[in-house]
């Protein structure tokens, strides 16, 4: 079955420190997803691709936060400088949106410690 | 605006017993509904979705929920609750005009199914 795939898993990095994380979706899921999840609460959409473009990025802290999907495929999120406050659970989802497959697959998330 | 609600942060059953986690939306037009579960350390899983159709649809591991449009709600149930069930659970709400929608998140319900 095919799987959204994220890396790293864990990251512990010092405030002020640059951290990335990446997210392969499901092959032909046009759509994909960066979601920021705080322990025991609902995720927290940072922005939407379809294909290479950005449809919704109203939620990034744009000042520190940085995402790009420059083939239309896997994408890359990037934190410079990291902060405290940025310890969290990183999701990505990709979906078909089409028909009627409009469902969000998941990969596991990349937990992020910030220290 | 769209949004969800998840009225209860935990519902307690008892293994055997059916149970329900109530979800209720606000969305302009038709909407897109969908549940999500997360076990510990574990990103989303889709469980199931309303998107046109029988109002009762069904999910995996044997869940189902009713599309109730008078009163806006996308109750989760299960006949026969297991132990194995206890988990994070997410309503989540999408409206139906590409390009313009947000998906939106709950803010989550956790179910302990007691042995």
């Amino acid at each position: 079955e095919a799987e959204v795939a994220q890396s790293p898993r864990y990251k512990i990095t010092e405030k002020s420190q640059a951290v990335a994380f990446w997210c392969d979706p499901i092959s032909g899921h046009a759509t994909l997803y960066w979601y920021r999840q705080i322990l025991g609460q609902g995720p927290e959409l940072l922005v939407q691709f379809q294909d290479e473009s950005v449809v919704d990025d109203s939620q990034l802290p744009k000042d520190r936060f940085s995402a790009e999907r420059l083939k239309g495929v896997d994408s890359t999120l990037k934190i410079q400088p990291a902060e405290l406050g940025d310890s969290a659970m990183y999701l990505c989802a990709s979906s078909l949106e089409s028909g009627i497959s409009y469902e969000q697959y998941f990969g596991p998330g990349t937990r992020l410690t910030v220290t | 605006a769209q949004s969800v609600a998840q009225p209860e942060d935990q519902v307690n059953v008892a293994e055997g017993n059916p149970l329900t986690v109530k979800c209720t939306y606000s969305v302009s037009g038709n909407p897109y509904l969908f549940w999500y579960v997360q076990y510990p350390n574990r990103g989303l899983q889709f469980l199931l979705k309303y998107i046109t159709g029988d109002n009762l649809v069904k999910g995996s591991y044997g869940f189902e929920a009713e599309f109730n449009k008078s009163q806006t709600s996308f109750h989760l149930k299960k006949p026969s609750a297991l132990v194995s069930d206890s988990a994070l659970y997410f309503c989540a709400v999408r409206g139906p005009t590409s390009g313009t929608y947000k998906y939106i998140f709950g803010t989550g319900t956790r179910l302990k199914v007691l042995a």
